[in-house]
């Protein structure tokens, strides 16, 4: 299986931070993965597909790049409604992978 | 709306078997892959399984290959997964989760709230 290796684990930012998250793939997915944001006690959602696709209704602060083995989630303005955890999943083939998740938390 | 509704969690004991299904509502569900995710308490996400459109395509991780059994009936816009011989790191919020395309070569995209399973004595 495809081992997804994201960082960091955990990270403490302050409002209007740029955030930056990192997904590794073991080997090349081209840009077969995507973006979720879970909070407590809620289902994840998809913030972003195909590696830097956007999902109506998710705000232009989120963006994501990559291709081949190395992904990049950026928020480019932290608000607090965005302080919750980050998984990337890779769809290149099954079993997909999910990344252990990112905690992003109030500073 | 997309509405996944999942049902059939409970409390089990190991080696006992249970069967979830998902209701969805909202989208041809004919059209699109399927699939479940589960999270242990406080964990990460992990896939389980999924299927294609037709079923002609199924993948289950490595943990629990040879004990569930995902399976879909069009028909009535269902989706199941069979559970058996449970063990107590099979305990979890199973979610039922909607994908992208008719294949098990997309990404997930509409999730559903989750049921609860626990395995213990």
């Amino acid at each position: 299986a495809i081992q997804m290796t994201q960082s960091p684990s955990s990270l403490s930012a302050s409002v209007g931070d740029r955030v930056t998250i990192t997904c590794r793939a073991s080997q090349g997915i081209r840009n077969d993965l995507g973006w979720y944001q879970q909070k407590p006690g809620k289902a994840p959602k998809l913030l972003i597909s195909a590696a830097s696709s956007l999902q109506s209704g998710v705000p232009s602060r989120f963006s994501g790049s990559g291709s081949g083995t190395d992904f990049t989630l950026t928020i480019s303005s932290l608000q607090p409604e965005d302080f919750a955890t980050y998984y990337c999943l890779q769809d290149y083939n099954y079993p997909q992978t999910f990344g252990q998740g990112t905690k992003v938390e109030i500073k | 709306e997309v509405q996944l509704v999942e049902s059939g969690g409970g409390l089990v004991q190991p080696g006992r078997s249970l069967r979830l299904s998902c209701a969805v509502s909202g989208f041809t569900f004919d059209a699109y892959a399927m699939h479940w995710v589960r999270q242990a308490p406080a964990k990460g996400l992990e896939w389980v399984s999924g299927i294609g459109w037709d079923s002609s395509a199924i993948g289950y991780a490595d943990s629990v290959q040879g004990r569930f059994t995902i399976s879909r009936d069009n028909a009535k816009n269902s989706l199941y997964l069979q559970m058996n011989s449970l063990r107590a790191e099979d305990t979890a919020l199973y979610y039922c989760v909607k994908g992208m395309g008719d294949s098990l070569y997309y990404g997930t995209d509409v999730w559903g709230q989750g049921t609860t399973v626990t395995v213990s004595s």
